[in-house]
């Protein structure tokens, strides 16, 4: 089945620098990347998705590039403000039969703006 | 886009009693995802259901189980609750003929509590 490894798991970075977030999938059908974000108490919102047939999207101070070969994404935030800091989540799709099957998901990344 | 509802919000159960959880249902959305996330983890998957079958269930025991309704809603029901079971329980939608075009509306969720 599909594995998604996520690094780091914690990371505290100072207000107006960048944080980049980096997974890893193993199911090379993968197809459709997406990033979820956590705050507090609340649901998973996703934030930014990237499909195989791109290598990079950006919007606004968050962008995800994808290298299909070496089977990693990374999620890029810049210009960090107090409000990015939350628990963020890549995910990868898994192929069957059915189609899309469901989303497998990282272990998550704990970031922390200093301000 | 339409909200994704979960209820109950908070949900206190004693070992060994069974728990119902529901998740509303979105219109023309006719797949469910369930996923659980325990404290301080990532999101794990739990089961996935549509048009009213089961498709696929994640690697958890027999006694957590689930159903949709003709309307799409869905119920996931956890027997003989066990201490371990404490996690919020995230019910997901995607539109249909997902076409690897979109990523899951979650829901609000349920914090299950087993004491």
């Amino acid at each position: 089945g599909e594995n998604v490894e996520q690094h780091p798991s914690t990371l505290s970075v100072q207000e107006g620098d960048s944080a980049v977030i980096k997974c890893t999938y193993s199911d090379s059908a993968s197809n459709y990347f997406p990033w979820y974000k956590q705050e507090l108490g609340k649901r998973p919102q996703l934030i930014i998705d990237i499909r195989s047939n791109v290598g990079e999207k950006k919007d606004q101070r968050i962008a995800v590039t994808l290298n299909k070969t070496a089977k990693h994404f990374s999620l890029h935030i810049t210009e960090t403000q107090p409000e990015d800091s939350a628990v963020y989540f890549c995910a990868a799709n898994l192929i069957s039969n059915f189609g899309n099957e469901k989303l497998t998901f990282g272990t998550g990344t704990r970031l922390t703006i200093i301000p | 886009e339409a909200g994704v509802t979960q209820s109950p919000t908070h949900l206190i159960k004693t070992r060994g009693q069974q728990a119902t959880l529901r998740c509303s249902p979105i219109s023309g959305h006719t797949s469910v995802y369930w996923y659980q996330q325990a404290l301080g983890l990532g999101l794990q998957f739990l089961l996935w259901y549509d048009e009213g079958e089961e498709r696929n269930r994640g690697n958890f025991p027999p006694r957590f189980s689930g159903r949709q309704f003709p309307n799409y809603s869905s119920e996931l029901n956890v027997n003989a609750l066990e201490l371990e079971d404490s996690a919020l329980y995230l019910c997901a939608r995607i539109p249909p003929s997902w076409g690897f075009n979109y990523g899951y509306t979650f829901g609000s969720g349920t914090r299950l509590t087993v004491v």
